[in-house]
């Protein structure tokens, strides 16, 4: 069974800094791995979509990478800002013989970005 | 921007009580998902469905059942609610990249 953990749990940093989160995973076999953000009391909002043929994507000041092989994804973001600030969550798809299957969701990494 | 919604946003019910939550996409996604999240804690997948007439359960046991006789919807029901049913509950779809509607938040008292 898929199992998938965010360090760290929680993060607070100043205004300007760049900043990494790890995720990793037990089971290298993915279909694609997903970054989300949540906002309190809000549903979750696609950052960037690694497929698992694919080694990072980049989308404005993020970027994400991927290693299958030793399962690990990592999150980078670049001159944060207070806006940043939000839950990030990583998320692995699997197979299924109707092509990716639902999700497995991390706990998160609370992160906070002090003006 | 993803257009998927979900109704209601918040539902305070009585124990007992069948339940409805709505999930509709304008998309053409054939892929659809139900997760469960309580508090704190990570998204769990209940229930998913690779098209019209197609249901499967997810990795967490949900009492809740679903159905999907068109493409654009795939709503999830509780045929008599319980104290324990008390989550949020998340709808998604994707065509590769999962898109999420904004929650439904229930408690049952």
């Amino acid at each position: 069974k898929q199992e998938v953990t965010q360090i760290p749990a929680a993060l607070s940093v100043p205004e300007g800094e760049n900043l990494v989160l790890n995720c990793s995973f037990t089971d290298s076999a993915i279909y694609n791995l997903q970054w989300f953000r949540q906002d309190p009391g809000k549903g979750l909002t696609s950052l960037l979509l690694i497929q698992s043929s694919q080694r990072e994507q980049t989308s404005g000041r993020l970027n994400a990478s991927l290693d299958k092989s030793s399962g690990r994804s990592t999150l980078y973001i670049a001159a944060s800002q207070p806006g940043d600030s939000a839950t990030y969550l990583c998320a692995v798809g699997g197979y299924s013989g109707g092509g990716a299957d639902g999700l497995t969701f991390g706990k998160g990494t609370h992160l906070i970005i002090q003006p | 921007e993803a257009d998927i919604y979900q109704t209601p946003r918040y539902l305070v019910i009585g124990t007992g009580k069948k339940i409805t939550l709505e999930c509709s996409q304008t998309m053409g996604h054939d892929k659809m998902y139900w997760y469960q999240q309580d508090p704190g804690m990570e998204l769990h997948l209940i229930h998913y469905s690779y098209g019209v007439n197609s249901t499967e359960k997810g990795d967490l046991s949900s009492e809740s059942t679903v159905s999907r006789i068109r493409t654009e919807h795939f709503p999830l029901t509780l045929e008599s609610a319980r104290p324990s049913h008390t989550s949020q509950y998340l709808c998604a779809s994707s065509l590769y990249e999962q898109y999420f509607g904004p929650g439904t938040r229930l408690t049952v008292t």
